[in-house]
């Protein structure tokens, strides 16, 4: 059971274009995280949402937590290239520290 | 300077044999971890290490044995490698939630 659900797990998109990747549960979060990888790399931090309701923009890029914590996305305003790569959400589960990822999104940006 | 580094960056190897992944952080976290991603890209916990004391060991065969020098070091050994065992390895550490990554080790088991 994937307890983080990430839609849609491709998209390939032309430069310039808009673009939103949502990460579902069921389960109540106390924060979410949203993650890029570019190929060959490990996966990086891009932020991290804890309140319902909040949203961070980072540049071109706009993170939402759902009101009620079970959800976020992730919403890219004229996207480029180099905003090619998997972006992951994950999420706190249970008390021992650890951090479950949804299945990824796979972007791709062609010029 | 890397933050989290992790040798080698490509691993191939027959069928039974025995390999070891070094992990190393200089970000002066308290815990490190290893992660296995799947050629779906699906990124699963495989140990958490805090100051050197296990305390995280996920449903993992006990073919593969973590072992924390120090908290700075947490290197991953597989004996008997399996088909099954080809993935990209990740090292991470932590500060609070944030996690940070290594670059991550292909292993490509024939």
């Amino acid at each position: 059971t994937q307890l983080l659900e990430q839609s849609p797990q491709f998209l390939s998109i032309q430069e310039g274009e808009n673009l939103t990747v949502y990460c579902n549960s069921s389960s109540v979060f106390s924060s979410l995280q949203w993650y890029r990888q570019e190929p060959g790399e490990g996966p990086v931090l891009l932020v991290t949402v804890v309140t319902g309701g909040e949203v961070k923009k980072l540049k071109r890029l706009t993170f939402q937590f759902g009101d009620a914590r079970k959800d976020s996305s992730l919403h890219i305003t004229a996207a480029q290239p180099g905003d090619t790569g998997l972006y992951l959400c994950a999420g706190p589960y249970n008390q021992g520290g650890k951090l479950i990822f949804g299945q990824g999104t796979e972007l791709s940006v062609k010029p | 300077d890397t933050a989290v580094s992790q040798t080698p960056k490509y691993l191939v190897t027959q069928m039974g044999n025995d390999k070891s992944i070094k992990c190393e952080q200089n970000l002066g976290h308290d815990t490190m971890y290893w992660y296995k991603q799947d050629s779906k890209k699906f990124l699963k916990i495989m140990f958490s290490y805090n100051n050197k004391e296990l305390i995280i060991n996920e449903t993992v065969p006990n073919r593969f044995s973590p072992k924390s020098p120090d908290k700075a070091h947490l290197n991953l050994h597989i004996n008997s490698l399996e088909l099954g065992d080809s993935a990209v390895y990740f090292c991470a550490s932590s500060h609070r939630l944030a996690r940070f990554f290594g670059p991550g080790t292909r292993l490509t088991v024939l």
